[in-house]
């Protein structure tokens, strides 16, 4: 069954270090999306993106994040300076045709923050 | 403000018990409605998928819709061990953006 895949696993980054977290959607999969749960707390919605360009974003989803697709299979978030705030899982998720389709996640990434 | 009100549990039964697993939520715009399945360090994997209110069943998993009293349920039979996990609701409607809606999610343990 097709999936979602995100890399690295785990990331370790020092404070204000730039960070980039890599996904490749479910390949016929149009809509793309990521969320970050803190330890212990819920998923959070960041952003949503539709033909390549970002269609929703949240209020966590400052200036600091920035996503790109840039190439046919791979999507990203990068995160300029990050905070110790920061430290979550990051998921990627995609959905096939319609925002409102099941979307489908990866494994996360780990991102802690020293 | 809260979306969406999930009791975090945690929530243990002996194998073979009939799980009940609820979400309540106060935006009457949503209008689907997800379960996923979440083990540790793992990403939500998705298990049911719903549209308005009503039943949906597939295997030993039922998801219950009740849009009137803003309620859904997910309940499991013959509940097993490999079924220990955290359960998410997730919602979204036509108007409430891209996004989903997530419950804060119950730890399950199905003792054996």
């Amino acid at each position: 069954e097709p999936e979602v895949t995100q890399t690295p696993s785990h990331q370790v980054t020092q404070m204000g270090q730039e960070v980039i977290l890599r996904c490749v959607p479910i390949s016929n999969h149009l809509y793309f999306y990521w969320y970050r749960q803190i330890l212990g707390q819920k998923v959070e919605f960041l952003v949503s993106f539709y033909n390549n360009e970002i269609s929703e974003k949240s209020e966590i989803f400052d200036d600091q994040f920035s996503v790109e697709r840039p190439d046919g299979s791979n999507f990203t978030l990068k995160i300029r300076s990050t905070k110790l705030e920061d430290s979550a899982m990051y998921f990627c998720a995609s959905s096939e045709t319609d925002r409102n389709q099941p979307q489908h996640f990866g494994d996360g990434t780990r991102l802690s923050i020293l | 403000q809260k979306e969406v009100e999930q009791d975090p549990g945690p929530l243990s039964v002996p194998e073979g018990a009939i799980v009940s697993l609820n979400c309540t939520y106060s935006n009457s715009a949503f209008q689907y409605f997800m379960w996923y399945r979440q083990y540790s360090r793992k990403g939500p994997e998705l298990l049911m998928y719903t549209y308005s209110s009503g039943n949906k069943e597939d295997g030993r998993f039922t998801a219950q819709v009740d849009k009137s009293s803003k309620y859904i349920s997910l309940f499991i039979r013959d509940s097993q061990p490999s079924d220990s996990a955290t359960y998410l609701c997730a919602m979204s409607g036509k108007n409430t953006g891209n996004q989903f809606y997530f419950g804060t999610g119950t730890s399950l343990t199905v003792i054996p």
